[in-house]
């Protein structure tokens, strides 16, 4: 049952463009949707979320869109630094948390 | 450092063993989450405690159990353990039981079963 869906699974940027990562979810009922970094032999890292009320969220170089109608969010990041190579995780929550299988991000310099 | 403490870091044992991972939350947080996350998948959500009480169930196998106790560490017990078991687990706290608070992670516990 995957109700969150990251379709991608890696993506490939140059350093200074945008970097856009997406998310699919299937479930109306989800409250908060939540991105986490997560770097190798480290634990997920929390960049920003968004309330189900909302669209949009910014912090810093980081924008989660949020499209209710058609059940997609989205993670912007501008402009893209090799740092953020990383994986990235889309989360949702509604009483439990349900994540995406994570977008390999890639940003060369 | 996320200030979330897992031990052991690695785990090697063979099927039908029993292991018990440990996880110290965050300072001041009183919510802890369990984890699974097997090879190229996402983190699947196993089980969260709140306060010393079970508060939301997820994917969790009835060889699974999980405590939290009054100091809120919390402990995942795995019992006869099979090949599929091998995995990371996370795990998570946060100050609440509400989605809307950020969870921070752990580094993990990477499971080897032999």
């Amino acid at each position: 049952d995957q109700q969150v869906k990251q379709n991608s699974p890696s993506l490939s940027v140059q350093e200074g463009r945008i970097s856009i990562l997406n998310c699919d979810y299937t479930n109306s009922m989800f409250d908060y949707f939540l991105w986490y970094k997560k770097y190798p032999a480290e634990g997920p890292t929390f960049l920003i979320s968004i309330s189900s009320i909302k669209d949009k969220n910014e912090d810093g170089r980081f924008t989660v869109f949020l499209n209710k109608s058609a059940k997609h969010l989205s993670l912007h990041i501008v402009p893209s630094q090799p740092g953020d190579s990383a994986v990235y995780f889309c989360a949702a929550w509604n009483n439990d948390m349900r994540f995406g299988a994570g977008t390999r991000l890639t940003v060369k310099p | 450092d996320s200030g979330v403490t897992q031990t052991p870091k690695h785990l090697i044992t063979a099927t039908g063993q029993r292991v018990t991972l440990r996880c110290s939350p965050r300072s001041g947080d009183l919510s802890v989450y369990w984890y699974q996350q097997s090879l190229d998948q996402g983190l699947q959500f196993l089980i969260q405690y709140y306060n010393g009480e079970e508060r939301a169930k997820g994917n969790i196998l009835e060889r699974f159990s999980a405590q939290q106790f009054p100091d809120l560490h919390s402990e995942l017990n795995l019992s006869s353990l099979e090949l599929g078991d091998s995995a990371l687990y996370f795990c998570a706290s946060s100050v609440s039981f509400d989605g809307n608070q950020p969870q921070h992670f752990g580094d993990g516990t990477r499971l080897s079963i032999l």
